[in-house]
């Protein structure tokens, strides 16, 4: 298997437009974390799906952000509009229930956004 | 705020062991707590996980107190390329019986040759 494949690698965008996030998880996973990386805030768990349900949306930092999960091999992250303070890197992650580790996610490489 | 304590930095050379600890003090009682690795440009990592006592794997080894409320990840004679950054990963309970996902502050590791 490929893991987690995120799209795209790098996003430079200007403040107002709409950036969308792409992530395609580990085939026969059932769960799909979306994380937040900076600096400042460290990693943080924007939202999660199982079985393409959202579970918790908790930390989804505003309405600018939505997740959606349409089918069990594709997810989006959405933020509309963007701003510079949403510059991070932003990870995918997938975990399967009852196989191996009970918390063992599997992280795609990320999407580095830049908002300027 | 629920949250986790780490140290923000840890050095060591070669061939030792190193500790990392993580507090936890209002962690879940139902749910393991994990560790994971971070190298630079790369996404973590999942090296080991637990829910009490002891746990060994072929890399790591956790310990956690009959409490819970911390963990330590034990890498036995680190070598160069286990510098990286390292967080532990548990389910905190936030005001309100929330429950949270929460990654600790994470701990950079630099291994001396």
């Amino acid at each position: 298997d490929a893991g987690v494949i995120q799209s795209p690698r790098h996003e430079v965008t200007e403040m107002g437009q709409e950036v969308t996030l792409r992530c395609k998880p580990i085939s026969g996973h059932d769960y799909l974390f979306w994380y937040r990386q900076t600096m400042m805030r460290g990693l943080e768990l924007l939202i999660y799906f199982n079985n393409n349900v959202p579970i918790d949306d908790s930390g989804m930092p505003e309405d600018r952000f939505s997740a959606k999960m349409p089918n069990a091999s594709f997810s989006t992250l959405k933020i509309q509009p963007s701003e510079p303070r949403d510059s991070a890197v932003y990870f995918c992650a997938s975990r399967q229930t009852g196989f191996g580790s009970y918390n063992e996610q599997f992280f795609g490489p990320g999407t580095r956004l830049t908002v300027l | 705020l629920a949250k986790t304590t780490q140290p923000i930095s840890m050095d060591s050379y070669e061939g030792q062991e190193v500790n990392i600890t993580c507090s936890h003090n209002n962690i879940a009682t139902n749910d393991y707590i994990t560790w994971y690795q971070q190298f630079p440009s790369q996404g973590p990592r999942f090296i080991i996980q637990g829910y009490k006592t002891k746990v060994t794997n072929e890399v790591a080894s956790l310990f956690i107190p009959a409490d819970r409320k911390s963990s330590t990840l034990s890498l036995p004679r680190v070598s160069l390329s286990d510098t990286a950054v390292y967080y532990c990963l548990v389910v905190l309970i936030s005001s309100g019986s929330a429950r949270q996902l929460t990654f600790g502050s994470g701990t950079q590791l630099t291994v001396l040759p």
